[in-house]
C-alpha cells in the first residue's frame, strides 16, 4: 500500500532563505511522485512530478526535488523564498497500476518579511 | 489550465437535505476523482470513475453516491447532508493511459451543512 508523510504541518522561512519540505513515501513498486501547491480559496496546482527519468526534477516557481530511493524521500526545496511562496504544499504518491494519488497531509509554508 | 468547472462554488444547505455537486470538464480526461479537504486531513478521496458509467469507492465514501452518464460530466451527491460533510470538495481529472499521470484539480466547492 502507498502513503505518503510530509515532516512539519507548518514551516516558516525567512524572505531569501532556502526552502524545503520535506516527503516520505512508502510504496510496494516504483512509484510516480507529485508535489502540488495551493494558494488560499484555489485549488491545487502540479508544482512538479517524478516518473522514473532523471532523479532531480525541477518545477515551476523556481522549485524542484529530488528522488531518493534509498531514503523514500521526495523533498522539496527552493533556494531562495519569495513571499509569493507562501501557500500550502501537498507531496502525492502513486503507483503504477493504482488509479489513485495518496496525498499527504500538507505543509503550510510561511515566508517571514 | 485544465478545463475543469465546479458549481456550485459555494452551498450552505440544512442538515437532512439532499445536495448534488457538479464537476465538468472539457479535457475528454478518462479518469474523474471527488476529493473532500478538511484541515489536518489533507485531501481524502471520496469516490472516482474509470469512465462512463464506471465509479468506485474511495476512502471516505460513506454517505455519497456519484453518478457520471456523460465522459465529461461527474455528478457527487450527499444523500442526506450531515455537519461533518462540512467541507471543501475538490473534483479532479487524469488521464492515465500512457502518461502523463498527474491530476488537474478544479477550483473546489465550499459547502456548509447547518
Amino acid at each position: 500500500a502507498q502513503s505518503v508523510t510530509q515532516l512539519g504541518s507548518h514551516v516558516s522561512v525567512s524572505e531569501g532563505a532556502l526552502v524545503l519540505l520535506r516527503c516520505n513515501y512508502s510504496s510496494s513498486v516504483p512509484p510516480y511522485l507529485f508535489w502540488y501547491v495551493q494558494y488560499p480559496n484555489q485549488g491545487l496546482q502540479l508544482l512538479l512530478k517524478y516518473t522514473s527519468a532523471a532523479t532531480l526534477v525541477k518545477g515551476i516557481n523556481g522549485f524542484e526535488a529530488e528522488f531518493k530511493k534509498s531514503e523514500t524521500s521526495f523533498h522539496l526545496t527552493k533556494p531562495s523564498a519569495h513571499m509569493s511562496d507562501a501557500a500550502e504544499y501537498f507531496c502525492a504518491v502513486l503507483e503504477l497500476g493504482n488509479e489513485k494519488l495518496t496525498f499527504g497531509t500538507g505543509t503550510r509554508l510561511t515566508i517571514i518579511p | 489550465d485544465a478545463g475543469i468547472t465546479q458549481s456550485p462554488r459555494h452551498k450552505v444547505t440544512e442538515t437532512g437535505t439532499p445536495v448534488t455537486l457538479r464537476c465538468h470538464q472539457t479535457e475528454n480526461h478518462r479518469y474523474m476523482y471527488w476529493y473532500r479537504q478538511d484541515p489536518g486531513h489533507g485531501l481524502r478521496l471520496i469516490h472516482y470513475s474509470y469512465g462512463v458509467k464506471d465509479t468506485d469507492k474511495g476512502e471516505v465514501s460513506d454517505g455519497y453516491s456519484v453518478s457520471r452518464s456523460k465522459t465529461e460530466d461527474f455528478l457527487l451527491t450527499l444523500e442526506s447532508a450531515t455537519s461533518s460533510q462540512t467541507s471543501v470538495y475538490f473534483c479532479a481529472i487524469s488521464e492515465l493511459a500512457g502518461g502523463p499521470y498527474e491530476q488537474y484539480f478544479g477550483p473546489g466547492t465550499r459547502l456548509t451543512v447547518t
